[in-house]
């Protein structure tokens, strides 16, 4: 059982190139969340997905994209990427209003 | 944006003595509290998610209270332990958007 998986690990962009982080889970979670952890600011919301087919924007979502593809796969991307946006990214997974499990997590460094 | 504030932002305990710690967030429409302890290189890993005013939850020496009411959840460290040094987050949910305080550091020293 994987439970919540990211893909990759580690990336480094130039300013202005685009990526997707790639997140699964196989635990059947109807919601999934993209998190950014940046020092001294703990673990702010970017989108998340309440269920299959649809998504919200959370605190800061502006320079990033979503998709829910599936129940399974929620995808963060990033068409131009900015020196603000290294950071730690996290996916998460949760049944309905219940404890999240967290992938673990994407090292993003923009040039 | 909703407001959840943490605090002291971080704590230093000497080995076998307890601490707490609070985490404060909006009082209107509240559905649930959670608590996360999360170190370092690893991911949060979920202690505890509350819904009821008066609530507590205890995971062996942690323990942790809500009011719900006047907006405001304490977590408790019982005779503190180095394995216990992490960062501790609350957040609050009023739907489906979780928003995470900004966490609060405790040290223990052996």
């Amino acid at each position: 059982n994987a439970g919540v998986t990211q893909t990759p690990k580690f990336q480094v962009l130039k300013t202005g190139q685009s990526m997707t982080l790639q997140c699964a889970q196989d635990m059947n979670h109807n919601s999934m969340y993209w998190y950014r952890q940046d020092p001294g600011m703990g673990l702010r919301l970017i989108y998340y997905s309440a269920s299959e087919g649809t998504t919200d924007k959370g605190e800061v979502p502006n320079g990033y994209n979503v998709s829910r593809l599936n129940k399974r796969e929620f995808s963060l991307r990033l068409e131009s990427a900015a020196p603000s946006q290294t950071s730690v990214y996290f996916c998460a997974g949760a049944a309905d209003n219940e404890k999240l499990f967290f992938g673990s997590g994407t090292q993003l460094s923009v040039l | 944006i909703l407001n959840v504030e943490q605090s002291p932002q971080s704590l230093h305990v000497q080995e076998g003595d307890s601490t707490n710690f609070t985490c404060s967030f909006p009082s209107s429409n509240f559905y649930a509290l959670h608590w996360y302890r999360w170190e370092t290189a690893k991911s949060p890993e979920a202690l505890f998610v509350m819904t009821l005013n008066g609530d507590e939850k205890k995971k062996g020496r942690i323990s942790a209270t809500l009011n719900t009411k006047e907006g405001y959840s304490y977590l408790y460290i019982k005779g503190s332990q180095p394995e216990d040094s992490a960062t501790y987050l609350c957040a609050f949910t009023n739907d489906y958007k979780l928003s995470f305080g900004a966490g609060t550091t405790v040290t223990v020293r052996a």
